[in-house]
């Protein structure tokens, strides 16, 4: 039962790197969305996508691309890291409809030195 | 757009006090609305939410919220907490359309259960 899985865990990469983090979710569900978790911040919505083939930008974009090619996979893609980059990330996932629950993966946690 | 305010940053608290954690939303329309836990180490869980019906809502763990819509509040209880209860709390919103554009967070509440 694998629901939202990230990879990897733990990066830690120099300023000016790109790296892609992954996520997959098994659960069929249409929607998909990266957070950013920051100290005293809470989470906050980067990029999100509700189907194959449509994303948008959420609170904040700068920085990080993303793309939807198949149902189940929604990378995150940093062009060339910044220190002010070092955050931990949840990618989610949830189905369509009212009060669905998004089922968040474990984590991404980035240092960017 | 949305706005999620948690009033408690840091919540300290004995084992078998009552816990009340707060969250008020700004939002004109009709939203649904959760809140989540996030144990030490671990991803974030949803403890109970809230889309329509009775604003009394119930979830895990004994946990339960209500949904006054006229205060614009979401607030968390526990009658009787415990040591495992330590964690981050986040209160989350998103509109009823469904919001595809994901939820809007507060900025969490760390509980400490003092044993």
């Amino acid at each position: 039962n694998a629901g939202v899985t990230q990879t990897p865990k733990f990066q830690v990469l120099k300023t000016g790197q790109s790296m892609t983090l992954q996520c997959a979710q098994d659960m069929n569900h249409e929607y998909m969305s990266w957070y950013r978790q920051d100290p005293g911040m809470g989470l906050r919505l980067i990029h999100y996508s509700v189907g194959a083939g449509i994303t948008d930008q959420g609170e904040v974009p700068n920085g990080y691309n993303v793309s939807r090619s198949t149902t189940e996979d929604f990378p995150l893609r940093l062009l060339s890291a910044a220190p002010s980059q070092t955050s931990v990330y949840f990618c989610a996932s949830r189905n369509r409809g009212l009060g669905t629950e998004a089922f968040f993966g474990q984590g991404t946690r980035l240092t960017v030195v | 757009a949305q706005s999620v305010s948690q009033h408690n940053h840091h919540v300290i608290l004995s084992e078998a006090a009552s816990l009340e954690l707060g969250c008020n939303y700004s939002y004109g329309g009709t939203v649904n609305l959760f809140w989540y836990v996030q144990y030490p180490g671990q991803h974030l869980q949803l403890l109970l939410k809230y889309f329509s019906g009775d604003p009394l809502v119930k979830g895990i763990k004994g946990f339960e919220a209500e949904f006054i819509k006229s205060k614009f509040s979401f607030n968390l209880r526990k009658p009787s907490v415990q040591w495992s209860d330590t964690a981050e709390y986040f209160c989350a919103v998103n509109d009823s359309g469904g919001g595809a554009d994901g939820l809007t967070f507060g900025k969490g509440t760390h509980l400490i259960i003092q044993p």
